[in-house]
């Protein structure tokens, strides 16, 4: 069975600050997303990874996956405040998305 | 491009009631996944479906159900509704085959059971 585990699973960060969020699945995967979700709202999607080595930035978010670790990072640079949300990362696998329990981050100002 | 579209945005329920969720998929997507969200916990996989069939299913009873028409819409069902299916539902569509097999998430159904 395919599990997804994030940490941590919360998160509470000083402005100007970087840190970075870890995910773990447990088997091979077909990709990997990053997905963040404001209170009451759907998911907006960051990040899609496909191949081992894969590295995508946007803004102050970068992601990086390594399939043989099955591991992935999101990586957070000089956090501000507009970056307070749930991340989520999951595990696209035979057409079936797996959630890690989500990253609630809290960056105060 | 509408992108995937549910609807309703919010539905209010008593317990033991019926309800149905409907979901466009994006322009160009065959396959439509539902996903239960209960509140401070990530999604949970409920069914896929794929020319007109439930391919895959997750862990959920067969209270929920579901359907998708000959133009790629879907429906999910929830029969004998309990105060724990209160959640946001979300509908997620992709195409099955092609370069780019990516899923795309609707803005949801928040369904509350009273």
């Amino acid at each position: 069975e395919l599990k997804v585990e994030q940490n941590p699973l919360f998160l509470s960060m000083q402005e100007g600050k970087n840190y970075t969020i870890y995910c773990n699945y447990s088997t091979t995967s077909d990709r990997l997303y990053w997905y963040r979700q404001d209170p009451g709202k759907s998911l907006e999607s960051l990040f899609v990874l496909l191949s081992n080595g894969a590295v995508k930035q946007e803004g102050r978010l970068m992601a990086s996956l390594d399939t043989k670790a099955r591991l992935s990072t999101l990586h957070i640079t000089a956090a501000v405040h507009d970056l307070s949300a749930t991340y989520f990362c999951a595990v696209d696998r035979d057409d079936k998305i797996i959630f890690g329990k989500g990253t609630r981050l809290h960056i105060l100002p | 491009d509408a992108g995937v579209t549910q609807s309703p945005t919010h539905l209010i329920k008593t317990r033991g009631q019926q309800v149905t969720l409907r979901c466009s998929p994006k322009s160009g997507h065959d396959t439509v996944s539902w996903y239960q969200q209960a509140l401070g916990q990530g999604p949970q996989f409920i069914f896929q479906y794929y020319e007109e069939e439930e391919r895959q299913r997750g862990n959920f009873p067969d209270r929920f159900s579901g359907h998708q028409f000959p133009n790629y819409s879907s429906e999910l069902n929830v029969n004998a509704l309990l105060l724990g299916d209160s959640a946001l539902y979300l509908c997620a569509s992709s195409p099955r085959t092609g370069m780019n097999t990516e899923a795309f998430f609707g803005q949801g159904t928040r369904l509350t059971v009273v």
